[in-house]
């Protein structure tokens, strides 16, 4: 199974400050066909996940552009710049190029 | 717009059965693939099965841990997607997401199971 390695576990962040969480895979993320299949997801307190980047660096619609992903192979990272209030949550990486589907352990986002 | 709206949970005894239910509207069902995501009390989430579409022979993958206990399916004509649970554990205790697509782009907003004697 791809492991997939978040780091840190939390994070404790000013309003209007920028944070980066990390997220490595045991294997190469690379499909056959090219393109790379890992995604960044946000749960909020009692709410489901949300997806909030796919394939590394695509934002989905409505997401602030604030956020921003990066990396590739086996190395990627989330960056928010300027923090809000409502960006706090669980952030997790997910990978769905290799069955089985795998998530990181989630990054808990708090503001100070 | 896209809706996802799990039912079926509840609570049971180990070794029991429970079938959800996800019920879906807002894009082409047929055509698309469809999850089953689960997440332990205070814990992580974890992919339990993926069902593909028609075109794909409605070939389903499974995660290890539920595999020959857990049978997911569809039905196109109703737009919704199930997951038939079987010899339930203590262990499969979580909230149950249906979420559409390999790529998790969309989430309903989940239903509870709880195993336990």
């Amino acid at each position: 199974d791809v492991v997939m390695t978040q780091t840190p576990p939390s994070l404790s962040v000013a309003i209007g400050q920028s944070v980066s969480i990390s997220c490595k895979s045991s294997q190469s993320l690379v499909y056959s066909d090219g393109k790379t299949y890992l995604h960044w997801l946000l749960q909020s307190s009692g709410r489901s996940p949300k997806r909030l980047i796919y394939q590394v660096s695509n934002l989905d619609s409505g997401v602030p552009d604030r956020f921003s992903g990066t990396g590739s192979q086996k190395d990627f990272t989330l960056k928010i710049s300027r923090v809000e209030a409502k960006d706090l949550g669980v952030y997790y990486c997910a990978q769905t190029t290799h069955f089985p589907l795998t998530f990181g352990s989630g990054t808990k986002l708090e503001i100070k | 717009e896209v809706q996802l709206v799990e039912t079926g949970g509840g609570l049971v005894r180990p070794g029991s059965s429970l079938k959800l239910s996800c019920a879906t509207s807002g894009f082409t069902f047929s055509n698309t693939w469809m999850n089953w995501v689960r997440q332990a009390p205070g814990k992580g989430l974890e992919w339990v099965a993926l069902i593909k579409d028609k075109y794909s022979n409605y070939e389903a993958n499974y995660a290890e841990s539920v595999k020959g206990r857990f049978t997911i399916s569809r039905d196109d004509s109703k737009s919704r997607v199930y997951l038939q649970m079987n010899t339930l554990r203590d262990q499969d205790t979580a909230t149950y997401y249906c979420t559409r697509t390999i790529d998790f782009d969309y989430w309903g907003q989940g239903v509870m199971v709880t195993v336990s004697s």
